[in-house]
């Protein structure tokens, strides 16, 4: 089983639809995540830290569920520009510092 | 403007020759981070450094090496010993107080020939 793990996808959805990725990591001791989205051949950008009670940044919204395990991004009202990959993040510093990102899930978003 | 450079964007090698990737910051980051990404792929750690003159293996560290002289800088050298090292090669910082809150350059794709 893979440390992350993502659904790759791809989503098609059209204009203004509301879109959910989940991430499931395997390490209980995981302490910082995040979620960044990677456009085509350039580097990620950080979209938003997912902080344990939940937290929102306009469309976007970042759930924790550590009981379960996994993190999950909603996008509400997609715009064409939010077609990209999303890429989530798990960090732990216990052992050893540890940082591990999701292969992605890639999103289209149509007119 | 802070922020993370690489150089150069595209660099061509032949197989068999050494070659160095820059990687400057200027946001005072402690930690920086070395990561390859090949087509389709996530991105996978090579080496990271969360002070000077320290430094970490990754996940795939063999055929590498890096150094970290100075806080804004650390260069990444692919080795001939390295099998595969055509790829899309991405610099990260981050404040160790921010969870590791990582920012990227814009990265460097090697194509070795």
């Amino acid at each position: 089983r893979k440390e992350v793990e993502q659904d790759p996808g791809p989503f098609n959805v059209p204009e203004g639809a509301t879109v959910a990725f989940n991430c499931t990591y395997s390490n209980s001791a995981s302490q910082s995540f995040f979620w960044y989205r990677q456009d085509c051949r350039k580097e990620p950008k950080l979209l938003m830290s997912v902080y344990s009670s939940g937290n929102e940044d306009g469309r976007f919204t970042a759930q924790l569920n550590r009981a379960s395990q996994y993190i999950s991004l909603l996008i509400r009202d997609s715009k064409l520009s939010d077609s990209a990959t999303y890429l989530c993040v798990v960090n732990s510093n216990t052992g050893g510092f540890k940082t591990i990102f999701g292969a992605g899930t890639r999103l289209f978003v149509k007119a | 403007d802070g922020g993370i450079t690489q150089s150069p964007k595209y660099l061509f090698r032949k197989e068999g020759q050494n070659v160095t990737l820059s990687c400057e910051q200027n946001l005072n980051h402690d930690a920086m981070y070395w990561y390859r990404q090949d087509p389709g792929q996530g991105l996978r750690l090579i080496y990271y450094s969360q002070i000077v003159n320290d430094f970490q293996k990754g996940d795939i560290a063999e055929g590498y090496s890096v150094s970290r002289e100075k806080k804004e800088s650390f260069p990444l050298t692919v080795t001939s010993a390295q099998k595969n090292p055509t790829a899309f090669y991405l610099c990260a910082s981050s404040m160790m107080d921010r969870g590791y809150e990582q920012y990227f350059g814009p990265g460097t794709r090697l194509t070795v020939t």
